[in-house]
């Protein structure tokens, strides 16, 4: 069964350092989003993504925060200066439309010192 | 803005025993799906139901059923047999599609 898949599982970094987090999509989904889960909180919306362009964005996804799709096929979550509050589990998610089923990923633990 | 509320942190039951989330929400669209999704100690999101608000039959999945209340907008997942697999947080996400509940933590004792 087709899965979407997350790199890495785990990153550890350095307050003020940049990172990118990597979502390989089911390859027939044109819909991407990007969800985050502070330990024992809610999962917040971060962005949604489709024919190369954001289309939603929450208050949260700030200028610190970038996507793209560079190569048809991973979408990137780029954090440019993390802060201590970015420490989370980021999740990506696709779907085959825009109010379809979004499939999560295993996510990405971030941890920022 | 839109709203998807879970009302119970926590529940525990009894392996074996049948439960029932609880998910209401606020939407001004009419047509809409909603979705159940289970996160076990993993935190994986694994999708476990959805219900299309355009079908009035309740959706079923094996053990797991919703009891969908369009008018009340209410979408409750019913988990029968409970087995201790199931323990793990439940999230309901709502009409308003990237919005998520804040969780029920569900526990099944042997």
């Amino acid at each position: 069964e087709p899965e979407v898949t997350q790199t890495p599982s785990h990153q550890v970094t350095q307050m003020g350092q940049e990172v990118i987090l990597r979502c390989v999509p089911i390859s027939n989904h044109l819909y991407f989003y990007w969800y985050r889960q502070i330990l024992g909180q809610k999962v917040e919306f971060l962005v949604s993504f489709y024919n190369n362009e954001i289309s939603e964005k929450s208050e949260i996804f700030d200028d610190q925060f970038s996507v793209e799709r560079p190569d048809g096929s991973n979408f990137t979550l780029k954090i440019r200066s993390t802060k201590l509050e970015d420490s989370a589990m980021y999740f990506c998610a696709t779907s085959g439309t825009s109010s379809g089923t979004q499939y999560f990923g295993p996510g990405t633990r971030l941890l920022v010192l | 803005a839109q709203t998807v509320t879970q009302s119970q942190p926590e529940m525990s039951v009894q392996e074996a025993e049948t439960v029932t989330l609880s998910c209401t929400y606020d939407t001004s669209e009419n047509n809409y799906y909603l979705f159940w999704y289970k996160q076990p100690p993993s935190r994986q999101m694994i999708l476990v139901i959805r219900q299309e608000a355009y079908k009035q039959q309740n959706a079923t999945e094996n053990r797991f059923s919703v009891n969908f209340q369009k008018a009340a907008k209410s979408f409750s997942l019913k988990i029968s047999d409970s087995q201790l697999g199931d323990t793990a947080m439940y999230f309901c996400k709502g009409a308003q599609k990237l919005v998520f509940g804040q969780g029920t933590r569900l526990t099944i004792n042997p």
